[in-house]
């Protein structure tokens, strides 16, 4: 079975450009969950996508934004780029979400960076 | 307000020796915990977890423990071995439900032949 994918794997952007990063989870796996990894804070939760819908929400600016197609493909998108944007962007997928009986499957990331 | 917390930004460690990366949580809500192995260029891969409902799980070179009444789990890698040089994150979660996993920052591990 192939693993998360996430593209591009690299990105330079400048200040206040937007940007889009992609996401395909794992065939049969409707939850996809996206975090922001710094160096100063770890793993941070952005949003979850089950089914099309956003089920849950970290507190991060309006800047940051997703959808998941009917396919549980996924996208986010972040607008008006920051410096303190630059990071590593991490996606993960499961069956159904839920963190005690699903396992979740991390991307490799997509490293972005803000000049 | 961090919820979870790993205050060993890294760890060094013999070869054959034992690993202890610990991790505190705030929220008392927090009821399933997990750690997670992350190499360089790649993901995070789930290792280990553990319910609240237990104090210890094991698997393999790896034992999770958790302390309810102080808020702390551990991990332990016995014997360690240079492949497990990794940055380890521990995560909090809730059992039911769909919580969306919380993590700690991350301990640098390197295991020294």
């Amino acid at each position: 079975k192939a693993g998360v994918t996430q593209t591009p794997r690299y990105l330079i952007k400048t200040r206040g450009q937007q940007v889009t990063l992609s996401c395909s989870p794992i065939s049969g796996h409707r939850s996809v969950s996206w975090y922001q990894q710094t160096p100063g804070q770890g793993l941070q939760f952005l949003f979850e996508y089950f089914s099309e819908t956003q089920r849950n929400k970290g507190n991060f600016p309006g800047r940051f934004s997703g959808r998941q197609f009917s396919n549980s493909r996924s996208e986010m998108n972040v607008s008006t780029l920051e410096l303190g944007d630059s990071a590593l962007y991490l996606c993960a997928s499961s069956l159904e979400g839920s963190a005690s009986t699903d396992t979740q499957y991390f991307g490799p990331g997509t490293r972005l960076t803000v000049l | 307000d961090q919820q979870v917390k790993q205050n060993s930004p890294s760890l060094s460690v013999q070869e054959g020796r034992i690993s202890i990366l610990n991790c505190d949580y705030t929220n008392s809500m927090f009821d399933y915990f997990l750690w997670y192995k992350k190499y360089p260029a790649e993901g995070p891969t789930f290792l280990i977890s553990i319910s609240s409902i237990k104090d210890k799980n094991e698997d393999g070179r790896f034992t999770v423990f958790l302390n309810k009444s102080a808020k702390h789990l551990s991990l332990h890698i016995v014997p360690s071995q240079p492949g497990d040089s990794a940055v380890y994150f521990c995560a909090a979660s809730r059992f039911s439900g769909n919580t969306p996993l919380v993590f700690g920052k991350g301990t640098r591990l390197s295991v020294i032949a």
